[in-house]
């Protein structure tokens, strides 16, 4: 069965800091894995997705993340943290076609002035 | 992207009584519609996949007969809580899915449903 694993389920950073926010996944075929943002009483908006095109993906607010198969990894990065990134931060795998999205347990990031 | 609507966005019924929430895609139409419910400070869960003309079909744990969805068209799905308790207080969201050159869910703004 798919699934991600998130390390971590609060995550606290320094204004200006690197945002790094962990995600392993579980999967027997190459998974498409997503990365998902909420903000408070709000739905999920997309920051980016890998579909095996490439390694490297980078998404909406300067976020990042990379396909790693040796390590089952698809971590989330941010060079720089801004106040507005604080939010829940989920991973999400899909094994393939139209199956549902299975999410990670999710990580709270806290950004610190 | 595509735009996924529900309504109401929130809700506060009481006990014993059923509300419905619906889940509507906008601008394009969607075969297969995810229903996920979000307990404070936790992840989504799936409760079901809801496909358009057909039965839905529950995740495991999932009461069919407590959670009532219907997919009557190509852009609405709806989800009926029915007898409701205060445990069924939750964030619900349902997510559309469209195979037209994305393969993606597009997430709805979700249902805070409040029972007293």
């Amino acid at each position: 069965a798919q699934s991600v694993t998130q390390l971590g389920s609060h995550v606290s950073v320094s204004e200006g800091a690197l945002v790094l926010l962990r995600c392993n996944y579980s999967s027997s075929v190459p998974p498409y894995l997503f990365w998902y943002v909420q903000y408070p009483n709000q739905g999920l908006q997309l920051l980016l997705k890998y579909t095996s095109a490439a390694t490297l993906v980078k998404g909406i607010n300067g976020f990042e993340a990379e396909f790693k198969k040796s390590e089952t990894s698809f971590h989330l990065t941010k060079p720089s943290a801004h106040m507005s990134d604080a939010a829940e931060y989920f991973c999400a795998v899909r094994k393939s076609g139209n199956t549902p999205l299975v999410f990670g347990k999710g990580t709270r990031l806290s950004v610190i002035a | 992207g595509a735009v996924v609507s529900q309504h109401p966005s929130r809700v506060i019924c009481k006990s014993g009584t059923s509300v419905k929430i619906e889940c509507r895609s906008l601008d394009f139409q969607a075969t297969t519609m995810f229903w996920y419910r979000q307990f404070p400070k936790k992840s989504l869960m799936l409760m079901a996949t809801s496909n358009e003309g057909s039965k839905a079909t529950y995740e495991q744990g999932v009461e069919k007969d407590k959670f009532l969805i219907n997919h009557a068209s190509l852009t609405l799905s709806t989800l009926t809580v029915t007898s409701a308790h205060p445990e069924d207080s939750s964030f619900y969201i349902c997510s559309a899915f469209t195979s037209g050159g994305h393969n993606e869910q597009f997430f709805g703004p979700g249902t805070r449903l409040t029972v007293l």
